[in-house]
C-alpha cells in the first residue's frame, strides 16, 4: 500500500543554517506530494506542494522536488530562521478517487537564535 | 473567510462514556475528511465524505466509531464507549473537490483525552 517515510526529529539547527528534511514514499500511480507544517498552538496548514513528476514546489523559502526516479520530495530551505520551528509532515495522496492523505511521521525542527 | 472550524476544542471524558464531535467545513467544500492524531500513531485518516454520503470509511479503527455529514456541510464523529486508547487530536479537513491534487484545509483540531 501507499506510505511515506520521513527522517527521525527533532532536528536542531542554528539560524541561518541550511535544512533539509528526507522524505521518501512507497505508492502506486503517479501520487501528489504534499508538505504540510504545524506551527506550535496552531492547526495543520499547506506548505507547498507537487502534482507530478519534476515539479518543484516552493513557499516562504521552502522548496521540495518531486523526484519519481528516487521516489523522494525532500523539503530545504537555504537559510532557517526561529519562526521556521515548527513540526513538518510530508505526506501524498494516491491513485484513490478519494483524495485522502498518507502522512509520514512528521519531523519537529526547532531553530535556535 | 472563515476556515474550518471544530468543536469542542478540549474534551475529558471517563472510560466507557459516549463523546461527539462537531466540524464545520469551509462553506461550499463538497469533500470532507477526518483524522486522527496520536503519540504512537501518527497522522491517520479516519473517514471521507463526499456530500453526506462516506464512500470511504476505510480508517475507522472499530465499531465503536461512526460519523455521519448532513447537508453537505457540518459532521460529526462519534466515539462510543470511549477506551483509553482514544485519547489523540481528531482533525476535520474540507477541500472543495477530492481530487488528489487539491489542497485540504484543516481546522484546529478537538483534544480528547479519555481517563
Amino acid at each position: 500500500g501507499n506510505s511515506v517515510t520521513q527522517m527521525e526529529g527533532p532536528v536542531t539547527l542554528s539560524e541561518e543554517a541550511f535544512l533539509t528534511i528526507n522524505c521518501t514514499y512507497t505508492a502506486t500511480g503517479y501520487p501528489s506530494l504534499f508538505w504540510y507544517v504545524q506551527y506550535p498552538g496552531e492547526g495543520l496548514q499547506l506548505l507547498l506542494k507537487a502534482t507530478k513528476a519534476d515539479d518543484k514546489g516552493s513557499n516562504k523559502g521552502f522548496e521540495a522536488t518531486y523526484r519519481k526516479e528516487t521516489t523522494s520530495f525532500h523539503l530545504e530551505k537555504g537559510s532557517v530562521q526561529v519562526s521556521d520551528s515548527a513540526v513538518y509532515f510530508c505526506a501524498l495522496t494516491g491513485s484513490s478517487n478519494t483524495g485522502k492523505l498518507i502522512f509520514g511521521q512528521g519531523t519537529t525542527l526547532q531553530v535556535k537564535p | 473567510g472563515a476556515g474550518v472550524s471544530q468543536s469542542p476544542s478540549n474534551k475529558v471524558t471517563e472510560k466507557g462514556k459516549d463523546v461527539e464531535l462537531r466540524c464545520d467545513p469551509i462553506s461550499g467544500h463538497t469533500a470532507l475528511y477526518w483524522y486522527r492524531q496520536s503519540l504512537g500513531q501518527g497522522l491517520e485518516f479516519l473517514i471521507y465524505f463526499q456530500g453526506n454520503s462516506a464512500p470511504d470509511k476505510s480508517g475507522l479503527p472499530s465499531d465503536r466509531f461512526s460519523a455521519e455529514r448532513t447537508g453537505g456541510s457540518v459532521s460529526t464523529l462519534t466515539i462510543q464507549r470511549t477506551q483509553q486508547e482514544d485519547s489523540a487530536v481528531y482533525l476535520c479537513a474540507s477541500t472543495n473537490s477530492a481530487i488528489r491534487q487539491e489542497t485540504q484545509y484543516f481546522g484546529p483540531g478537538t483534544r480528547l483525552l479519555v481517563l
